[in-house]
């Protein structure tokens, strides 16, 4: 089946340093997508990245379709970075049509 | 992007009884998803509901216990039928109105 594995499962950072967050899948996919998940549970969308580069203040990422990964930096982390981030595939074929795989995530902990 | 409202944002509900959950859309989706986020977990795909069709159920969820309703293309409800405390969850409805998905802000359930 599909596989999308996501590295670290956890990173504690103090405030102000970078980190990497990357995430590994196992087929083809049209659509990546980059998502983070306060403490109440919501689904915020950070990055919607089926390949190339984007950035968005201290957050940039990198989808290397050809390679089935993707990457998400976070510079000059705060405290407000804290939570879970979710990487989630998905494809444009037959059933599986517009539906979401998504990683385990990563949960960040930045500390002050 | 899409607006996504989702009601109600969390419940305490008593085991044996039904919560619906009611989402409603800014524009008109073909499709619609409903995600399951246990605690602790990531989020895994319940059911996809086209309008005017039934839903389309994922390996391991039912119609009896998760019966779904779509009677517009900017409306769907998703019960939780016959409640047991393994049903204590996050439930996400998602669209994807042009291949990027959007998210409601979740209903965060808990059975007693």
């Amino acid at each position: 089946g599909i596989q999308v594995e996501q590295s670290p499962p956890d990173l504690i950072l103090q405030e102000g340093a970078n980190s990497t967050l990357r995430c590994n899948f196992s087929d083809s996919v049209n659509n990546l997508q980059w998502f983070h998940q306060n403490p109440w549970g919501q689904l915020i969308n950070l990055f919607y990245i089926p390949s190339g580069t984007k950035q968005n203040g201290r957050l940039s990422a990198t989808t290397v379709a050809t390679e089935r990964y993707s990457l998400l930096y976070i510079s000059s982390s705060q405290t407000t970075d804290s939570g879970v981030y979710f990487c989630a595939v998905s494809f444009d074929r037959g059933s599986t049509l517009g539906r979401l795989y998504f990683g385990r995530g990563t949960q960040l902990t930045v500390w002050p | 992007s899409a607006v996504i409202s989702q009601k109600p944002s969390r419940d305490i509900c008593q085991r044996g009884t039904s919560l619906t959950i009611q989402c409603q859309v800014d524009s008109q989706v073909t499709m619609m998803f409903w995600y399951r986020q246990q605690p602790g977990q990531s989020l895994t795909l319940i059911a996809t509901a086209n309008q005017g069709s039934e839903a389309t159920y994922e390996s391991g969820f039912v119609i009896d216990k998760f019966p779904i309703s779509r009677p517009n293309l900017t409306f769907s409800t998703l019960t939780v039928s016959n409640m047991s405390p393994e049903d204590s969850s996050i439930y996400l409805c998602s669209v994807e109105p042009l291949f990027e998905a959007f998210f409601g802000q979740g209903t965060r359930l808990t059975v007693v």
